[in-house]
């Protein structure tokens, strides 16, 4: 089953507006943390944004917002006033905490949206 | 802060030949990571190392793939011989906190190396 599930694609938004990157989950950990990362057609992964299973506010970081719905297993990126530079690969990810022990304690991405800015 | 480096950049190679990745994380991250991205897909983790030991290669195909960090620093990965569906970009990553740390650690990645096996 897939961990981390992005069911976007490819997306297409006007400057300016405010779009949202789904993102729903799979854990049977309590302790978790949420990632959004963005890769640019340079190809490096930069960090966005960070959401624990234990934090009660959505996080928040300049024009990035995640919307966390523990309850649903979701966890949208939300970017407010989308500008050309936002175009790139959006992927969602998560860090287990390993409640039954053991293994890699790496990041597991989801397949990634494609955000095209358009002006 | 210098970030994640790695070369090379790009790798062209046919199949059958044999081919190795290098990378050198952040200066005092303990965690080493390495991930397979193929076109259209998210990356996905091959091994990480703590320091200098493997905590987990279970997803690195072994019968090709070896990878090493031998002073707990930089790391080699290796594939030998090289098939078409390893065709991919190879990304690095590291952290500060060791195996085992707090589930907001992020990882910090480097450009990739991408490779294309004809």
């Amino acid at each position: 089953a897939q961990k981390i599930t992005q069911t976007q694609p490819g997306m297409f938004v006007q400057e300016k507006e405010a779009v949202t990157l789904d993102c729903t989950y799979d854990t049977s950990d309590q302790s978790y943390g949420l990632f959004w990362y963005k890769q640019p057609s340079s190809g490096e992964m930069i960090f966005l944004i960070y959401q624990g299973s234990y934090d009660e506010q959505n996080a928040t970081e300049g024009r990035y917002s995640l919307n966390f719905q523990k309850a649903r297993k979701s966890a949208n990126l939300v970017i407010s006033a989308s500008q050309l530079g936002d175009s790139a690969m959006y992927f969602c990810a998560m860090r287990e905490g390993r409640d039954s022990g053991g293994g890699a304690d790496g990041l597991t991405f989801g397949k990634g949206t494609h955000l095209i800015i358009q002006p | 802060e210098a970030g994640v480096a790695q070369s090379p950049r790009y790798k062209i190679i046919e199949k059958r030949q044999s081919v190795a990745f290098w990378c050198n994380p952040i200066s005092g991250h303990a965690t080493l990571y390495w991930y397979q991205q193929i076109l259209g897909q998210g990356p996905k983790l091959l091994i990480q190392f703590q320091n200098n030991g493997v905590v987990d290669d279970s997803q690195l195909p072994k019968d090709r793939f070896s990878a090493e960090r031998l002073k707990g620093v930089d790391s080699t990965l290796k594939i030998q011989p090289a098939k078409l569906e390893d065709s991919a970009v190879y990304l690095c990553a590291s952290s500060l906190a060791p195996y085992g740390g707090m589930t907001n650690e992020k990882l910090f990645f480097g450009s990739g190396t991408q490779l294309s096996v004809l």
